[in-house]
């Protein structure tokens, strides 16, 4: 079991908007900044969100970060097929002193 | 272009010993941090671990199943990272990435992976 809790899979259809949820405590989350990486399929990760909604350069603004208390959330707004990927949340965890991930949600574009 | 390869991967026995390599080129690797992350098949992500510049004393950190068995270390005059992974199991196959660590950042750029599988 993944430190951090998302939802395995989610799906919309193209020009849509979806969310993944991202739980967490106040050991990681609760006090830490949350990250968000995309993994396309048969490729390395990619830093897609950092310090909770900040976009590294050559991100869309389609793709946007929250955090309340113990649980964060990734926003993708206007679909595209090309965002089909596993997403993976993560926080710095203060107990274990160490990265935790989320198990990483499996997105589908309808 | 920051570039990390991963080397040293494949295929050993549990109980026997492997060492990983990371290649990097376009940033200056001696002021970089550095971590491993795994990814076992068909799962998610892990952290392996971390390593300091020598300048913030170069110390590491690592996470609760690898202590005690893995070792990272760096050579900065040969702008390489490592992975020295003993008394390897079963549960250690994955595919491993390293990349960069910045503090605004971390997990930056990431290599391409090197699988390794343990199996008798």
């Amino acid at each position: 079991q993944s430190v951090l809790t998302q939802p395995p899979s989610a799906s919309g259809t193209p020009g849509q908007r979806v969310t993944i949820s991202c739980s967490g405590s106040s050991s990681n989350i609760g006090n830490n900044y949350v990250y968000w990486y995309q993994q396309l399929p048969g490729t390395a990760p990619k830093l897609l969100i950092y310090r909770i909604n900040q976009r590294p350069s050559g991100v869309p603004d389609r793709f946007s970060g929250s955090k309340s208390g113990t649980s964060a959330s990734l926003a993708i707004s206007g679909l595209r097929s090309e965002d089909e990927a596993d997403y993976y949340c993560s926080a710095w965890d203060d107990s274990l002193s160490g990265v935790v991930f989320g198990g990483g949600t499996k997105l589908t574009v309808l | 272009e920051v570039q990390l390869v991963e080397s040293g991967g494949g295929l050993v026995k549990p109980g026997e010993s492997l060492r990983l390599s990371c290649a990097a080129s376009g940033f200056t690797f001696s002021n970089a941090w550095m971590s491993w992350v795994r990814q076992a098949p068909g799962k998610g992500l892990e952290w392996v671990g971390r390593i300091k510049r020598k300048t913030d004393g170069g110390a590491t950190d690592y996470s609760a199943p690898v202590k005690g068995r893995f070792t990272i270390s760096r050579d900065d005059s040969k702008n390489t990272l490592y992975l020295q992974m003993n008394s390897l199991k079963i549960e250690d196959t994955a595919v491993y990435y390293c990349a960069t660590w910045d503090l605004v950042k971390p997990l930056d750029y990431w290599g391409q992976g090197t699988l390794v599988t343990v199996s008798s």
